[in-house]
């Protein structure tokens, strides 16, 4: 496809239960971006792949929180026993390379909205 | 915990008139951005600007980058119903390598036909 796609678009939980949320970057990207963002407010980084390697994941908020992209492409953001403060967007991004700071562009996906009941 | 204030965080406005948005920071960036957020949406790249002092204009908007680097301003000449959505800063601490993005909390515009 031509952009970042993103699935489900939208998700409701229970607490307690597990869920998966799925990113599909821009075909050729290697860098892969995982943020969350919170009803008002702005996007919070929660990890960072380069190709199937996770270089960063300081923004995970606990350990509830899993990513993977096991062959370099699309990404899985798992979250376990999901609790109401769990409620977000989640966003994903690519960029072609990685490497260049501000100089590469961040695409985004439309995200996953996660409702936890 | 985010280090780049935006404000006001909610701005309605008559079509036509002018607005600025503020983005502040107690840190040093190298480099800043500024997205635009639709509903069901994610953000989208308007402007980089990387040099203190940098203007730079992309139709009726113009981008400003404080001299020290911590703070930006956003500002819309003539709004226009389609100006409405939620508009983001962004800081990146690196020149290089991979850099996530510390994003601000975000100005909700509406332009008012």
């Amino acid at each position: 496809g031509a952009g970042v796609s993103q699935s489900p678009r939208y998700k409701v939980a229970k607490r307690g239960q597990d869920v998966a949320l799925r990113c599909d970057p821009i075909s050729g990207h290697v860098s892969l971006f995982w943020y969350q963002q919170a009803l008002g407010q702005g996007p919070e980084f929660l990890t960072y792949f380069q190709n199937e390697a996770q270089l960063d994941k300081s923004g995970l908020p606990s350990d509830r929180f899993f990513a993977e992209r096991p062959e370099g492409s699309v990404s899985t953001l798992k979250i376990q026993r999901t609790q109401q403060e769990d409620s977000a967007v989640y966003l994903c991004a690519s960029t072609l390379l990685g490497a260049g700071g501000w100089r590469e562009t961040q695409y985004f996906g439309p995200g996953t909205r996660l409702l936890v009941l | 915990t985010q280090l780049l204030e935006q404000s006001p965080q909610f701005l309605s406005i008559q079509e036509g008139e002018n607005l600025t948005v503020y983005c502040n920071s107690s840190s040093v960036f190298s480099s800043l951005q500024w997205y635009r957020q639709e509903p069901g949406e994610g953000p989208v790249l308007l402007v980089t600007v990387v040099t203190g002092g940098e203007v730079k204009k992309l139709k009726r908007l113009t981008f400003q980058f404080g001299d020290a680097r911590k703070d930006s301003s956003l500002h819309i000449t003539a709004a226009q119903p389609g100006d409405t959505g939620l508009y983001l800063c962004a800081g990146q601490i690196s020149n290089f390598g991979n850099e996530k993005l510390t994003f601000g909390t975000g100005t909700r515009l509406t332009i008012i036909p």
